[in-house]
């Protein structure tokens, strides 16, 4: 069965800075794997999402994420993290069998100014 | 172009009552799902439509739970009778079809508080 798994429960990051947030899964052909952010009070919002090519994706807002085979991971990346990036933060894998989003727990982002 | 509409966005009901949650997807989406998000359980999937027709129901948690898609721009989630325990967002969510590379778009949610 598909995985995913998200390590940290929080990230905290100075505005200004890079930031990266984890992402690590388990399928068991290839992968298709997505980013959402959710605000509060408000739905989950697409990011950005690796099907195939470019281990390197970039999407909205400025953030990217590398897929990395080896490692079997999809960090979410960002090269300067702003006050208003501060977010939960969803990792999921699409479930081959049966075509469900299989999500992470969720990282809590927090930018301080 | 409007995204995912539910409604209501609160509602706070006494344990046993009928609960009604409503949805509305993306003009032209073709699948439909219904999340529930607590801070125990994270994000569960409980249902999802294909044209109208359920697909898969194993998350639905109880009896008590049932969705309908009348239409291709309608959708419903009731849970009869309400317990304490059901208290939780719920998200609507559509895509253009069910395939692994559509993302999905999630509506704001019903924050549903059972007494």
């Amino acid at each position: 069965a598909q995985s995913v798994a998200q390590p940290e429960d929080q990230v905290n990051v100075a505005e200004g800075n890079p930031l990266t947030v984890k992402c690590t899964y388990s399928v068991s052909g290839n992968p298709y794997l997505f980013w959402y952010v959710q605000y509060p009070n408000r739905g989950l919002q697409f990011l950005l999402k690796y099907i195939t090519g470019d281990n390197l994706v970039k999407g909205s807002y400025g953030f990217e994420a590398e897929f990395n085979k080896s490692q079997t991971s999809f960090h979410l990346k960002k090269p300067s993290a702003l006050v208003s990036d501060s977010a939960l933060y969803f990792c999921a894998v699409r479930d081959l069998d049966t075509d469900k989003l299989i999500f992470g727990t969720g990282t809590r982002l927090q930018v301080f100014p | 172009d409007a995204g995912v509409i539910q409604s209501p966005r609160h509602e706070v009901t006494e344990m046993g009552q009928e609960v009604t949650l409503r949805c509305k997807p993306i003009s032209g989406h073709n699948s439909l799902f219904w999340y529930r998000q607590t801070m125990m359980r994270g994000l569960e999937l409980l249902i999802y439509f294909n044209n109208n027709v359920p697909i898969d129901d194993s998350g639905m948690p109880e009896d008590r739970f049932s969705a309908k898609m009348p239409n291709a721009s309608f959708s419903t989630l009731k849970i009869q009778p309400s317990e304490p325990r059901d208290s939780a967002v719920y998200f609507c969510a559509s895509s253009l079809d069910r395939y692994s590379n559509q993302p999905q778009h999630f509506g704001d949610g019903t924050r549903l508080s059972i007494l």
